[in-house]
């Protein structure tokens, strides 16, 4: 199977800081890759959607300029959550579509989450 | 508007019985796939099952299987000989074939009573 890692899987900030969350495809490449925040007893609310070497599309009422996503390469996208506060505290999901050259893999991977406390 | 409904918020079944969990979909496509995930409380994401809607043999998974209704537009997730370790979120999940992006349903809690 094809597996997503993420890095950090919890962290802790300080108001007004900023966190990088990382999102890997270890074992394929992603053309496309999601990222999603779920509160808790809640399903999935989708961020974002990126795709290799190309701007992120935002969802509706998602701010692009608070979460940064960059997808550098077809293993690697990252968000980043600029000056964090309380309310940014959820649990961040990434996962991976579109894997490249493997058209038979209809669903989206997903990595195991980062848990984001800002104090 | 696509959209995916599951309609119960909880359910609880005694091990080893059987549980049937409700997901209903909107969708004017007619290429699309349906999904069931399954989130422990690690919260890792974990796919059960998944239905490609040209195919009108419902898909199975060993002790999962779904009861997909194309013109009714709904797509039904039964565990059989249900175990402790399947207490989890279920989710369920919808996206057209040219898309990867998905929809989701809000999930429902399945406890397992031992």
């Amino acid at each position: 199977g094809a597996v997503v890692s993420q890095h950090p899987s919890w962290v802790i900030c300080k108001s007004g800081t900023s966190v990088k969350i990382e999102c890997r495809s270890l074992d394929f490449q992603a053309t496309t890759m999601f990222w999603y925040r779920q509160f808790p007893k809640q399903s999935l609310m989708l961020m974002a959607t990126s795709n290799e070497g190309s701007k992120a599309t935002y969802e509706q009422g998602v701010e692009k300029d608070k979460f940064l996503i960059n997808h550098a390469s077809l293993t690697l996208s990252t968000l980043t959550v600029t000056s964090a506060h309380p309310e940014d505290s959820s649990f961040y999901i990434c996962s991976a579509g579109g894997l490249a050259g493997r058209s038979s893999y209809n669903e989206q991977f997903f990595g195991p989450g980062t848990r984001l406390t800002v104090l | 508007a696509q959209t995916v409904t599951q309609s119960q918020p909880e359910m609880s079944v005694q091990e080893a019985e059987t549980v049937t969990l409700s997901c209903t979909y909107d969708t004017s496509e007619s290429d699309y796939y349906l999904f069931w995930y399954k989130q422990p409380p690690s919260r890792q994401m974990i796919l059960v099952i998944r239905q490609e809607a040209y195919k009108q043999q419902n898909a199975t998974e060993n002790r999962f299987s779904v009861n997909f209704q194309k013109a009714a537009k709904s797509f039904s997730l039964k565990i059989s000989d249900s175990q402790l370790g399947d207490a989890a979120m279920y989710f369920c999940a919808y996206r057209v074939r040219s898309n990867y992006q998905l929809i989701w349903g809000a999930g429902t809690k399945l406890i397992i009573k031992p």
